[in-house]
């Protein structure tokens, strides 16, 4: 089966640095995204890493590490539209490459 | 413009009715799934298909159904056996192939039962 585990809430300042972590354990690992969610929308893609490492586009960068489970999303210069939920969404080879969704941590961005 | 459309964006649903989401894409996509999202919870898996006239179950299947008569459109019926329907719906869509596509999302619908 699928666990992926993300904190449930954050808050952080506007024009800070936010890190959110997102940990998880899949049989057939096949690439990790995030996605951004604001209330009652549609979640909208931020990133994607399959091999080990950072990927950075613009103020956000997403890093992966494969033998730890482990990723986390870094938003830098926080703006106040930042506020909104992140999902960490695991892809498996095993589950006909499906996504499977953490619950998501909702981010407070305060001034 | 692609992209995936969901109707309608609020739904009431009265005890005991059957009602139908609809979800139509114009990507060319060959897969597309449905999620229901609680409060505090995650996406969680109704079912997906992944080709025409063929869907598998999701996490949570029971309670609703799905058809794929045609590529482009994926409704989802939710019927009177789902006990707690309240929610909101999102449909999503995606190349077999994903890469690092992912998927695309549909800006969803909320269902309440009145």
């Amino acid at each position: 089966g699928q666990n992926i585990d993300q904190p449930t809430e954050m808050t952080a300042t506007e024009g800070a640095i936010v890190q959110i972590n997102c940990t998880y354990q899949t049989s057939g690992f096949n690439g990790l995204f995030w996605y951004q969610q604001h209330a009652g929308e549609a979640p909208t893609f931020l990133s994607y890493n399959v091999l080990d490492g950072l990927e950075e586009k613009g103020r956000f960068s997403s890093f992966l590490s494969r033998s730890k489970g482990y990723s986390y999303l870094l938003l830098k210069e926080l703006q106040m539209k930042d506020s909104a939920s992140y999902l960490c969404a695991v892809r498996s080879q095993t589950g006909a490459n499906n996504l499977f969704f953490g619950t998501g941590t909702r981010l407070t961005v305060i001034p | 413009d692609g992209g995936i459309t969901q109707s309608p964006k609020y739904l009431f649903r009265k005890e005991g009715q059957n009602v139908t989401l609809s979800c139509e894409q114009n990507l060319n996509h060959d897969a597309m799934y449905w999620y229901r999202q609680d409060p505090g919870q995650g996406l969680r898996l109704i079912y997906y298909s992944q080709i025409v006239n063929d869907f598998q179950k999701g996490d949570i299947a029971e309670g609703y159904s799905v058809s794929r008569e045609k590529k482009e459109s994926f409704p989802l019926t939710v019927t009177s056996a789902q006990k707690n329907p309240t929610a909101f719906y999102l449909c999503a869509s995606t190349t077999i192939r994903q890469g690092s596509y992912g998927y695309t999302f549909g800006s969803g619908t909320r269902l309440t039962v009145v």
